[in-house]
């Protein structure tokens, strides 16, 4: 069992480009949350997905930032366009039915923008 | 304050003594649970307490729950360099979709 695997573990793009962070969920999970968090701050919740579903979206910015979760292969989370504000940690957590058996998070991608 | 606001933000104690952190929250929770992450690194899932517990323990941590108050503590017992780290608490809010809210955190050093 290996765990939430997120990767890549360190990306660095310039401004303007584009941003894929993947998350495969644990054996068995099918529930993927997305959080980031900037430096010294704690975890903000950006999007919830099932298979194939947006769950809760309520965390996401309103622009350039877009999730998915497909039938098969991992959850991606889409950063277009980035900018220096973009630059955090951004964690992937599974869980196997919503939160009641707990969650488990990935170690993370840290996103540098330059 | 905010949703799971731990106090203190910091706290550096001595090899062998116990910590405690605290946790309040401000609206009704189906379950607390605490992280912790070592610098640059991921979380860690410590311990999740329901909100029908009062106390819950796991090996030296014991987190208590006081949903009146709307608090819970963590405390570590017999502190070892290796708990040097950032605890958060976090909460799954009742109606909230089953994400968690975050606390921002308390940075425990634990000194030799």
């Amino acid at each position: 069992n290996a765990g939430v695997m997120q990767n890549p573990r360190h990306l660095v793009r310039r401004r303007g480009q584009e941003a894929r962070l993947r998350c495969s969920p644990m054996k068995g999970h099918s529930h993927v949350y997305w959080y980031r968090q900037l430096p010294e701050e704690g975890l903000k919740f950006m999007v919830y997905l099932q298979k194939e579903n947006i769950i809760d979206e309520s965390g996401m910015p309103k622009e350039r930032f877009s999730a998915e979760f497909p039938k098969e292969g991992p959850s991606i989370l889409r950063i277009q366009q980035v900018v220096r504000g973009d630059s955090a940690a951004y964690f992937c957590a599974s869980s196997p039915r919503g939160g009641e058996g707990g969650y488990t998070f990935g170690s993370g991608t840290r996103l540098t923008v330059v | 304050s905010q949703q799971g606001e731990e106090d203190p933000q910091a706290l550096s104690i001595q090899e062998g003594e116990n910590a405690t952190m605290n946790c309040s929250y401000k609206t009704s929770i189906n379950n607390l649970q605490w992280y912790r992450q070592n610098s640059g690194r991921g979380l860690v899932h410590l311990i999740l307490i329901r909100s029908n517990e009062r106390e819950k323990h796991s090996g030296r941590l014991r987190v208590t729950l006081d949903t009146s108050k709307k608090s819970s503590s963590l405390l570590i017992t017999a502190s070892r360099a290796a708990d040097t780290a950032s605890y958060f608490c976090a909460t799954d809010v009742t109606g909230g979709g089953n994400k968690l809210t975050f606390g921002t955190g308390t940075q425990l050093k634990v000194e030799l």
